[in-house]
């Protein structure tokens, strides 16, 4: 079983819809992230947050909106996204940024119609 | 900037026989970290090994073992023993001390035939 919790698992929607993507952890980890997979492709880092502060955006563009609400949890707000954006997103954790390993979750499969 | 090189697009393993996976890497960096992550179809990106550079000893764990060969800059996976269950995307990813980003190569497809 995974340590790290996304919901939802699989997520279909419109370009004009709002949808958010949830991801938790109980580690204790201070730093959180979240990438990008396409299929066949190595995950691509999009956010990291480090102490609830984000601390890296890897020029994403704004239709997707990060927020680390506490040091739990790690949300990404999804807005107009367009069709190419459909992929799997991978939410991770560890112990501080810098500290290795990061643990991932079970991702969540997103679909642009 | 460190770059991570699986050179091995496909492999397959008879079950319950050996199977290494190759991979390289490039940095001019003392400090960091090798890891090799198994995802299968359910897509979990699961750690299966991690390797510190300053270690000299091979990192085990159970039926997998690696080679780290640090003046090569050669890190790969040998999975004993094969079972279905090993069947995956493997990816062999660069982890630099202090940086939050985590290189990753482009995978190693491995397929155990019955």
């Amino acid at each position: 079983d995974t340590e790290v919790t996304q919901t939802p698992k699989h997520l279909v929607m419109g370009m004009t819809n709002k949808k958010s993507l949830k991801c938790e952890q109980h580690m204790g980890h201070r730093a959180m992230y979240w990438y990008k997979q396409k299929a066949k492709k190595p995950p691509e880092l999009m956010f990291v947050y480090s102490y609830e502060k984000l601390s890296i955006n890897e020029s994403v563009p704004s239709r997707f909106s990060p927020e680390c609400p506490n040091s739990s949890l790690l949300n990404l707000h999804l807005h107009a996204l367009q069709p190419e954006d459909s992929a799997l997103y991978l939410c991770a954790s560890s112990h501080r940024t810098g500290w290795w390993p990061q643990h991932f979750g079970d991702g969540t499969r997103l679909s642009i119609l | 900037a460190q770059t991570v090189t699986q050179s091995q697009p496909e492999m397959s393993v008879q079950e319950a026989e050996t199977v290494t996976l190759s991979c390289t890497y490039d940095t001019s960096e003392s400090d960091y970290y090798l890891f090799w992550y198994k995802q299968p179809p359910s897509r979990q990106m699961i750690l299966v090994i991690r390797q510190e550079a300053y270690k000299q000893q091979n990192a085990t764990e159970n039926r997998f073992s690696v080679n780290f060969q640090k003046a090569a800059k050669s890190f790969s996976l040998k999975i004993s023993d094969s079972q279905l269950g090993d069947a995956a995307m493997y990816f062999c990813a660069y982890g630099q001390g202090g940086s939050e980003k985590l290189v990753f190569g482009k995978g190693t497809k491995l397929t155990v035939n019955p």
